[in-house]
């Protein structure tokens, strides 16, 4: 099946810094999403986008589906952008029947 | 947009027993669910695939009697877990997909945290 990989695993920052969150994938997909995990274990939906360029507020991710990556850039951090990221991708043959395959997720921790 | 629901949103049950756990789409129709599974500290994993009006898919290593998954209608499946033991505890999440949606988005439910004593 599909492999992600999402780096960095862990990432410590200051209040007001720029980040950047990157999701490999190993094949061509239909569905990209990002989620942030909140602490009660919520996925709140960040962005779906299997390729182009989307902004939301001081998030925004970019995802170039030939070369097979997405990024998700959160700009002058938030405590409260604390948490877990995760990218989830399903491959291009599930035609939107299939599951998504999760990546490990990066553990962002913002301080004051 | 698009919500998804899920009851319980945790649950503690003793060894042995049963647990139902529900997952509504509540503003559109879902042909298709999907069940996760989350332990502690780790990623999410995909348990099985719930279709409407047939039997679920269920991914490798799932043991299909033990989560029972029951798609009755276009707005609700059901994961039962079946003589639950410790070992089952964890953070289960739906998500569904809306058939006439424009892309393939997936809307996931909060979650249902289970704990089995």
């Amino acid at each position: 099946g599909i492999q992600v990989e999402q780096s960095p695993p862990d990432l410590i920052l200051q209040e007001g810094a720029n980040s950047t969150l990157r999701c490999n994938f190993s094949d061509s997909v239909n569905n990209l999403q990002w989620f942030h995990q909140n602490p009660w274990g919520q996925l709140i939906n960040l962005f779906y986008i299997p390729s182009g360029t989307k902004q939301n507020g001081r998030l925004s991710a970019t995802t170039v589906a030939t070369e097979r990556y997405s990024l998700l850039y959160i700009s002058s951090s938030q405590t409260t952008d604390s948490g877990v990221y995760f990218c989830a991708v399903e491959g291009y043959s599930g035609g939107g029947a299939d599951g998504l395959t999760f990546g490990k997720g990066t553990h962002l921790i913002i301080q004051p | 947009g698009a919500v998804v629901s899920q009851h319980p949103s945790w649950v503690i049950c003793k060894s042995g027993t049963s647990v139902k756990i529900e997952c509504r789409s509540l503003d559109f129709q879902a042909t298709t669910m999907f069940w996760y599974r989350q332990f502690p500290k780790q990623s999410l994993m995909l348990m099985a695939t719930s279709n409407e009006g047939s039997k679920a898919t269920y991914e490798q290593g799932v043991e299909k009697d033990k989560f029972l998954i029951n798609h009755a209608s276009l707005t609700l499946s059901t994961l039962t877990v079946t003589s639950a033991h410790p070992e089952d505890s964890s953070f289960y999440i739906c998500s569904a997909r809306d058939p006439w949606g424009a892309n393939y988005e997936q809307y996931f439910g909060p979650g249902t945290r289970l704990t089995v004593t």
